[in-house]
């Protein structure tokens, strides 16, 4: 499978502790995206990378939140301190330039317990 | 501030419709709209997508109208099949930027 690949798929937590997400990018994608999509809402952005650096970050990546993307190939998302209004869909997606379509993984879903 | 709106939130089709989904957006900047396709558990897949310089696209049974002049745009599923019952989102971004998504509209397809 040669598509956007997420890890965990499902991640359960206690509220307060730490979780760390993992996205590896379609090969030879240089840019890489995380989004945040809760139940009946559409997905909403939370950062994006070219290559290893981090161009943008949302209002919404509070300063719990760390991405990063060493070397620029696979990408986590760290959360510290999870709170319940955390629990939600983590999506990632990759894409080729800033024109091309981006293609999504199959998230990880945090549930905070 | 919602920067793109859908609807209608949900929509019930008979086999062989045609469902319509409507969007719009407040950004003249935003130069690029595609439509996603999603299942439960499944991330957003990419059906269709369209940019300003074109008034319509077709790829299969999917079509997208777009309206530059009224910032609408549409999609239109041809031939509606049970297997097409799904969440369907539109989007727009700006400059390659990241994606600003609609609500999201439930499609059912009954046979």
């Amino acid at each position: 499978d040669t598509g956007v690949s997420q890890n965990p798929r499902h991640k359960i937590t206690k509220r307060g502790q730490n979780v760390t997400f993992r996205c590896d990018p379609i090969s030879e994608h240089n840019r890489l995206y995380w989004y945040r999509q809760t139940l009946g809402q559409g997905p909403e952005f939370l950062t994006y990378f070219q290559n290893e650096a981090q161009l943008e970050k949302s209002r919404l990546l509070s300063d719990r939140f760390s991405a990063e993307r060493p070397k620029g190939s696979f990408s986590t998302l760290e959360i510290q301190r999870t709170e319940q209004g955390d629990s939600a869909m983590y999506l990632c997606a990759s894409t080729a330039g800033g024109q091309q379509p981006q293609h999504f993984g199959d998230g990880t879903r945090l549930s905070i317990l | 501030q919602q920067q793109v709106k859908q609807s209608p939130q949900s929509l019930i089709v008979q086999k062989g419709g045609i469902p319509i989904i409507n969007c719009a957006y407040e950004n003249t900047a935003f130069d690029y709209f595609p439509w996603y396709q999603q299942f439960p558990g499944k991330g957003p897949a990419l059906l269709i997508a369209i940019r300003p310089d074109v008034s319509e696209k077709k790829e299969g049974r999917f079509t997208i109208s777009f309206n530059k002049s009224a910032k609408q745009f549409s999609l239109h599923i041809m031939d509606s099949q049970p297997g097409d019952s799904a969440t369907y989102f539109c989007a727009a971004s700006e400059a390659g930027t990241a994606l600003i998504f609609g609500k999201g509209t439930t499609l059912s397809v009954s046979s």
